[in-house]
């Protein structure tokens, strides 16, 4: 079973922020929060990840609650080519680097 | 990042019959990750592959049903046998790669599309 919670779907306007958010709380401590999106008719895409503290990159941002219970991806300018389904994961050392995929949330950016 | 290669990108198949999923890594990695992704479905792994050892396989899945090679570090192969519509899927390979600061991310392959008449 999938340890995260998402909505199934979204949709945002172009130009505008797109904020994801995902349950996990039942986290354990060396768990990280990991998202990934798949494009339509494309293998996954890794976007970010983080532990505790927020991260931020060239695609996204990572906002993790301080309880890290739950996380929210946030796209800060969304393009119709972010139309994706977007997937958070936990990933830890039990998990041998095995990723498990829940069903994510479908993203649509309206033009 | 790693770059991932899959053939064939797409095949139809009769039943009954198998099919050979190839992936090609551009750098040599200890393990490669097998997943199926059903229509409308996320995507549950299959098996780990590691070089000179047996695969691993998930619940669910079978070494008689998708046998695995993994001859060297850039190369592996699933194997869809006897092949029924159910097996009807997209087939992806990931290999984790080093990210910094210890973790490690999953970079796939384009997928191959399997449809079985």
């Amino acid at each position: 079973d999938a340890k995260t919670t998402q909505p199934p779907s979204m949709d945002c306007a172009e130009g505008r922020a797109a904020n994801l958010p995902c349950n996990h709380s039942t986290i354990s401590g060396n768990e990280y929060v990991y998202w990934y999106r798949q494009i339509h008719s494309q293998g996954p895409q890794y976007i970010i990840h983080g532990l505790k503290n927020n991260e931020t990159n060239e695609m996204a941002s990572l906002i993790i609650t301080e309880d890290r219970k739950s996380s929210t991806l946030i796209l800060p300018h969304a393009t119709l080519r972010d139309t994706a389904v977007y997937y958070c994961i936990l990933v830890g050392k039990s998990s041998g680097d095995k990723l498990t995929f829940g069903t994510g949330t479908r993203l649509a950016v309206r033009p | 990042s790693a770059v991932i290669s899959q053939k064939p990108s797409r095949d139809i198949c009769q039943r009954g019959t198998s099919l050979t999923i190839q992936c090609q890594v551009d750098s040599q990695v200890t393990m490669m990750f097998w997943y199926r992704q059903q229509p409308g479905q996320s995507l549950t792994l299959i098996a780990t592959a590691n070089q000179g050892s047996e695969a691993t396989y998930e619940s669910g899945f079978v070494i008689d049903k998708f046998p695995i090679s993994r001859p060297n570090l850039t190369f592996s192969t699933l194997t869809v046998s006897n092949m029924s519509p159910e097996d009807s899927s997209i087939y992806l390979c990931s290999v984790p790669h080093p990210s910094g600061g210890g973790e490690e991310t999953q970079y796939f392959g384009p997928g191959t599309r399997l449809l079985v008449l």
